[in-house]
């Protein structure tokens, strides 16, 4: 079975600084894809970005990046220019890869709780 | 226009009652979820479908059970509610198999309280 570790189970961070949330991941799996969902205090769930197992390429939206190590199984997010905004909860989570017509599941970390202080 | 809608977002209810949420998707996507998320704000899935087909039944009591009546929505029923069952519920959905590469987009979720 997958686990997600999420070793922060909080943070904070000055406006306008950069931050890096942690996440491990445990699996015997080589196609996946892993993903960072946001968590604001409205409760909506909101992806924040994902990536392919199968990319070297780290993914990159905007202010957000992260920084994918396939061999050490790590996927951390880095926030850059941290905004009041970004204050949330975020979730690290894993999907293995299934056949088309198939369904898997999201498995999530237990979460960090990023503030983000003026 | 809301992707993935639930109703209600807030319920509080006395242990014993039955209650439903309902879930609808307009992305036409063919795979929706539920999703609980307990008081330690843990995310864990519960249901899954695909085209109206049971895909993945996690170890849920069955006091939970989903239907979906079509593709574009998928609603939970709760039978005999205990205190134990409070929880935001998530309901999502996806293109096909999110584990095909598709995202999973979440739904603001159902707030239950069960007093």
């Amino acid at each position: 079975a997958q686990t997600v570790t999420q070793s922060q189970p909080e943070m904070s961070v000055q406006e306008a600084e950069t931050v890096t949330l942690s996440c491990t991941y445990d699996t015997s799996e080589n196609n996946y894809y892993l993903f960072w969902y946001k968590q604001p205090p409205s409760r909506q769930m909101i992806l924040v970005i994902r990536q392919e197992a199968y990319k070297q390429q780290n993914a990159t939206e905007n202010r957000f990046s992260v920084n994918f190590q396939k061999a050490a199984k790590s996927f951390s997010l880095k926030i850059s220019d941290s905004q009041l905004g970004d204050t949330a909860m975020y979730f690290c989570a894993f999907m293995k890869h299934v056949p088309q017509g198939g369904s898997e599941k999201l498995v999530f970390g237990k979460g960090t709780k990023l503030t983000v202080n003026p | 226009d809301t992707a993935v809608s639930q109703t209600p977002k807030y319920l509080v209810t006395q242990m014993g009652n039955d209650k439903s949420i309902k879930c609808e998707q307009n992305l036409g996507h063919d795979t929706m979820y539920w999703y609980k998320q307990d008081s330690k704000k843990f995310l864990k899935i519960m249901f899954s479908y695909n085209n109206k087909e049971l895909i993945i039944n996690e170890t849920v009591p069955n006091r939970f059970s989903p239907k979906s009546p079509d593709k574009a929505h998928l609603n939970l029923h709760i039978n005999s509610l205990e205190l134990g069952d409070s929880a935001v519920y998530f309901c999502a959905s996806s293109q096909d198999s999110a584990g095909f590469g598709n995202t999973i987009y979440f739904g603001e979720g159902s707030w239950l309280t069960v007093v």
